[in-house]
């Protein structure tokens, strides 16, 4: 069975400072990807990655891929209310593409 | 109206009841999944339609009986439910499933209490 795990579960900082939050497997995922959802919404898509070792930008936020396709970062430089919300990632399988969901990372950014 | 939408928002119902969560995609899209989201759990697929077709159905209970009449209407029908059953049902819409860097697009979710 293939398992994501994102790390950390909660994470509660003030405004301007900087985080990372991870998602990781022992398995290979032929792409994966980052989603936000807030409260009584949705989950919206924020990237996807594909090739091992990307990394895309989108304004504040840093996503990578891990070399091995195995894992991912998302990291967010000085963070701002706006951002807070439940991260998401989500890799693809490489059989058939059906994608398998972390639990995610609650933020919250303490203006 | 744009996107995805969900209807009711809201829920609550006791074990005896019979009740239908509807899903509507504006997107022209042609796969459509239910999902039940649970506090500190990955996202559960429940149900996933490909042309109206049911194309995965992920063990779950037969108290949960979805349809699909068109490719843009999607209803999950509820009866019998179990209070575990409590959750924020999702559904979301893809161009088709299967394929790989696809997105989905998700509805606001209905919020299912169970009594």
């Amino acid at each position: 069975t293939q398992l994501l795990e994102q790390s950390p579960q909660f994470l509660s900082i003030q405004e301007g400072e900087n985080l990372t939050v991870y998602c990781n497997s022992s398995s290979v995922f032929s792409s994966l990807q980052w989603y936000r959802q807030e409260p009584g919404e949705g989950p919206v898509l924020l990237v996807t990655v594909v090739t091992g070792g990307e990394v895309k930008k989108l304004k504040r936020l840093t996503f990578q891929f891990g070399d091995a396709r195995k894992d991912s970062s998302l990291h967010i430089t000085a963070a701002q209310p706006g951002d807070t919300g439940l991260y998401l990632c989500a890799g693809a399988s490489v059989s058939n593409y059906q994608l398998i969901w972390g639990a995610g990372t609650k933020l919250i950014i303490k203006p | 109206e744009t996107g995805v939408t969900q209807t009711p928002r809201h829920l609550v119902m006791g074990m005896t009841n019979k009740k239908s969560l509807k899903c509507e995609q504006h997107l022209g899209h042609n796969a459509m999944y239910w999902y039940k989201q649970s506090a500190k759990k990955p996202l559960e697929l429940m149900f996933v339609y490909n042309f109206k077709e049911q194309t995965e159905n992920n063990s779950v209970p037969s108290r949960f009986s979805p349809e699909c009449p068109n490719s843009s209407h999607l209803f999950l029908h509820l009866h019998t439910l179990q209070p575990e059953d409590s959750a924020l049902y999702l559904c979301a819409s893809s161009q088709g499933p299967g394929r790989d860097r696809e997105s989905q697009y998700f509805g606001p979710g209905t919020r299912l209490l169970v009594l």
